[in-house]
């Protein structure tokens, strides 16, 4: 089956460098997502991304953060100058098209741990 | 804003039923899903169900709403070992995913 997949599965980047996390969404899928789990938290929402732009995002997507699908397959999310508190699980994901009735498929995540 | 709600932690023994329960906020929620989250793995869907159904079956696992109490419910029969984990109930918005605190469930042998 079909899987989104992300690189790297561990990131480990000092505090005030910008960091790129990676993700192959599903092939024929044109939505794609991404969400953060800080440990013990809940998994939030952070942006959602169609047809080249941001669709929707949360209000802890600010200008630190931006996302950009730089080719066919690939769909990045990079944090500037990152913070202790950026520290966390991320989680990409796709859909084949909006709407509930298609749901998301995440893939594996990516930790970050900012030193 | 949405708020999805879940108990933290649920203790079952093996063989037994787990019930996993959740309420939401959101009336406009088209859909809400169950996913399963094993230590240092990514989140698993395991199931659907659309508002305007009252139950799904599927294999093990029946969802139960309650589209007017805003009240979802996971069944697992026959639990097993392998069914711990951390469960996330969540509801679909417009295009994003609210998530609940995640229910943790121990299988005790």
């Amino acid at each position: 089956e079909p899987e989104v997949t992300q690189t790297p599965s561990h990131q480990v980047t000092q505090m005030g460098q910008e960091v790129i996390l990676r993700c192959v969404p599903i092939s024929n899928h044109l939505y794609f997502y991404w969400y953060r789990q800080i440990l013990g938290q809940k998994v939030e929402f952070l942006v959602s991304f169609y047809n080249n732009e941001i669709s929707e995002k949360s209000e802890i997507f600010d200008d630190q953060f931006s996302v950009e699908r730089p080719d066919g397959s690939n769909f990045t999310l990079k944090i500037r100058s990152t913070k202790l508190e950026d520290s966390a699980m991320y989680f990409c994901a796709s859909s084949p098209m909006e709407g509930g009735h298609q749901p998301q498929h995440f893939g594996d995540g990516t930790r970050l741990s900012i030193l | 804003g949405e708020d999805v709600e879940q108990s933290l932690f649920l203790s079952v023994r093996e063989g037994d039923s787990s019930v996993i329960n959740c309420t939401y906020t959101d009336s406009s929620s088209t859909y809400l899903y169950w996913y399963k989250q094993e230590p240092g793995a990514g989140l698993q869907l395991l199931t659907y169900i659309f508002s305007n159904m009252d139950m799904k079956q599927d294999q093990r696992l029946t969802v139960l709403l309650n589209k007017k109490d805003k009240h979802l419910s996971l069944r697992i029969a026959d639990t097993q070992t392998g069914d711990s984990a951390i469960y996330f109930c969540a509801e679909r918005g417009y295009q994003k995913v609210t998530f609940g605190t995640g229910t943790k469930l121990q299988v005790i042998p």
